[in-house]
């Protein structure tokens, strides 16, 4: 149990395009999914925190027009990247808190977006 | 400002070795404390700590938390190189601002 997952896994796009990513909990419901970023050789960083039925709470210094996240339903939530630019390539990653009781979070399997 | 700190920050070690992976941190809440593995996609779950001097054990891993001193220790016996991989160090804040904040990570390289 506790699956979750990303698509695309890969996407390549032209600058100024908008990209998005969805964020599916696969056997569980989520009210809380969130949004990584991960540079090369580096760590995780939080983007923000996306609340079903609610606004996204964004991390310091993260773009709100940028990064549109959407979490409209207990299993999906998508991030679109708008206009992109060869600086918004990345990993991102989203997941999943599988509930209020439980700290733990499960992760997708990322997408890599490439902006050329 | 809250932070976790891992060290090393890269380990290259031979097969049947044993490591042991640091992680510090220094925060004004504390929930819990978690440990992930990342391969070459992303963070798959190790173990959660919440209480002092309670070992968690799952295989060859194991880990344990110090609450007083603000440290935990992952330990990997009889490393295989399928244990190459970066090791994530993870606070939670938890409450209302429940979130992860990540350590820098430990790239761990098991050589055969």
């Amino acid at each position: 149990g506790a699956v979750v997952s990303q698509h695309p896994s890969r996407v390549i796009c032209k600058s100024g395009t908008s990209v998005k990513i969805e964020c599916r909990s696969l056997d569980f419901q989520a009210t809380t999914m969130f949004w990584y970023r991960q540079f090369p050789k580096q760590s995780l960083m939080l983007m923000a925190t996306s609340n079903e039925g609610s606004k996204a709470t964004y991390e310091q210094g993260v773009e709100k027009d940028k990064f549109l996240i959407n979490h409209a339903s207990l299993t999906l939530s998508t991030l679109t990247v708008t206009s992109a630019h060869p600086e918004d390539s990345s990993f991102y990653i989203c997941s999943a808190r599988g509930g209020l009781a439980t700290d733990t979070q499960y992760f997708g399997p990322g997408t890599r977006l490439t902006v050329l | 400002e809250d932070k976790v700190v891992q060290s090393p920050l890269s380990l290259v070690v031979h097969e049947g070795d044993t490591v042991t992976l640091n992680c510090s941190y220094e925060v004004t809440n504390f929930r819990s404390l978690l440990w992930y593995k990342q391969e070459k996609k992303a963070p798959t779950f190790l173990f959660m700590l919440t209480s002092s001097g309670i070992e968690k054990k799952s295989g060859r891993l194991s880990s344990i938390l110090d609450k007083k001193e603000l440290f935990s220790i992952l330990n990997i016996t009889a490393t295989q190189t399928g244990d190459s991989a970066i090791y994530l160090c993870v606070w939670n804040s938890g409450g209302s601002n429940y979130k992860l904040t990540f350590g820098k990570g430990t790239l761990l390289t098991v050589n055969p």
